[in-house]
């Protein structure tokens, strides 16, 4: 079993959609990161997090650390934000990441 | 204010061969990281440098190698190179540990 899990797998969507994408994980962190990849490699990061929540824009990211559990929310899905969309955790110094969640929004 | 920049961006490699990739950090930025990604998969970490010091080091052998110089640039080596070496090998830098990582475009290596 992966440290960190990741779900949907694959999600598509339609223009204007609410968006939610879930990790979980198995180990103690300091902080946790969402980061957009789109293809040719690049990566942006979108949020890094250790607690609550944070708004940038359409995008929102919360946290549970009780709970192990991260989401990240698209509000008002825009075809500009099919990408893969990946959870990364800091976890004795390393950052372990999910195997990411490849999003497709449709106009 | 330039980002990470990572060079070569691309890169053909015969098995056995060695390779050195280069990674300049963000402008400010002290500690830089290294991922493997093969394709399809989430990035792995390799190892990070601070100070000119590996600071932590993931699962990867001795081939793979590193240096941090006082600019804060950074090389990744890795010698007797495998057909599953080929992969995108990106960069991120950081003020610090725990800080928003600024990642390179990576190098796409191709061993065959």
């Amino acid at each position: 079993k992966n440290e960190v899990e990741q779900s949907p797998q694959n999600l598509t969507a339609q223009e204007g959609e609410f968006i939610t994408i879930n990790c979980s994980y198995s180990v103690g962190i300091s902080a946790l990161h969402w980061l957009q990849q789109h293809p040719g490699g690049g990566i942006v990061s979108l949020f890094m997090l250790s607690s609550g929540k944070k708004k940038h824009g359409r995008l929102i990211a919360t946290i549970n650390i009780q709970e192990k559990h991260s989401s990240l929310h698209i509000t008002a899905s825009h075809p500009r934000d099919s990408a893969v969309y990946i959870c990364a955790v800091y976890n004795t110094d390393k950052l372990i990441f999910g195997t990411g969640t490849r999003l497709q929004v449709f106009p | 204010d330039a980002g990470v920049t990572q060079s070569p961006t691309h890169l053909i490699k015969t098995r056995g061969q060695q390779v050195t990739l280069r990674c300049s950090p963000k402008s400010g930025h002290d500690t830089v990281s290294w991922y493997q990604q093969a394709l399809g998969q989430g990035p792995q970490f390799i190892f990070q440098y601070y100070e000119e010091e590996e600071r932590q080091r993931g699962n990867f052998p001795d081939r793979f190698s590193g240096h941090q110089f006082p600019n804060y640039s950074s090389e990744l080596n890795v010698n007797a190179l495998l057909l599953g070496d080929s992969a995108l090998y990106l960069c991120a830098s950081s003020l610090g540990q725990l800080s928003p990582l600024h990642f390179g475009n990576g190098t796409r290596l191709t061993v065959t």
